[in-house]
């Protein structure tokens, strides 16, 4: 398996446009999470999904950022309209049955700086 | 939600020393595992370990757990310039965080120098 994949690596974009982060998980994984990492606030997990459905989104900093899961291959993080606030790296995860009994394995990053 | 508290914050070694980190949590878990992150990159999961367990091993890594302190610690042994990183603890209980998901720490950021 090539393991957790995100896209794009990397992106910069105006404030005010929308920003759409994209995950592939590792077949098999029904649990999938999205997580923001700063300096300033370290890791914090965004987003929840077991078997496609959300379970929890209390992380979900605004209305801005939405987040989908239409099948178990794959997600979208969306952010609209992006600020500056939201420059980070967006991590998603994956990890076999509830999100706390195995370990969990991590894309390598969306960078995303809005300017 | 709450975090728990990783120390120390940052770990300076010579290559061959051994590097001992802490984590301490606030509630009950079901388990506490330990991540590794280079620069740049993804989280990667080192090591899982139970609440009923009290310590594991693999290959240098030993974690230890002690429940009654609601803590941890992370030993790698004979360090080397490859294990520059920084580790995270996480459970799945911190600050109420039991619907499933883990709660990381904000990690021990180790430097072996060669």
């Amino acid at each position: 398996d090539a393991g957790v994949i995100q896209s794009p690596r990397h992106e910069v974009t105006e404030m005010g446009q929308e920003v759409t982060l994209r995950c592939k998980p590792i077949s098999g994984h029904n649990s999938l999470f999205w997580y923001r990492q700063t300096m300033m606030r370290g890791l914090e997990l965004l987003i929840y999904f077991n078997n496609n459905v959300p379970i929890d989104d209390s992380g979900m900093p605004e209305d801005r950022f939405s987040a989908k899961m239409p099948n178990a291959s794959f997600s979208t993080l969306k952010i609209q309209p992006s600020e500056p606030r939201d420059s980070a790296v967006y991590f998603c995860a994956s990890t076999l049955g509830q999100g706390w009994s195995y370990g969990y394995t991590f894309g390598s990053g969306t960078r995303l700086t809005v300017v | 939600s709450q975090q728990g508290e990783e120390d120390p914050q940052a770990l300076s070694i010579q290559e061959g020393e051994n590097a001992t980190m802490n984590c301490s949590y606030k509630t009950s878990i079901n388990n506490l595992q330990w991540y590794r992150q280079n620069s740049g990159r993804g989280l990667v999961h080192l090591i899982l370990i139970r609440s009923n367990e009290r310590e594991k091993h693999s290959g240098r890594l030993r974690v230890t757990l002690d429940t009654s302190k609601k803590s941890s610690s992370l030993l790698i042994t004979a360090s080397r310039a490859a294990d520059t990183a920084s580790y995270f603890c996480a459970t799945d209980a911190w600050g109420g965080g039991s619907q499933g998901n883990l709660i990381f720490g904000k990690g021990t950021k180790l430097s072996v120098k060669p």
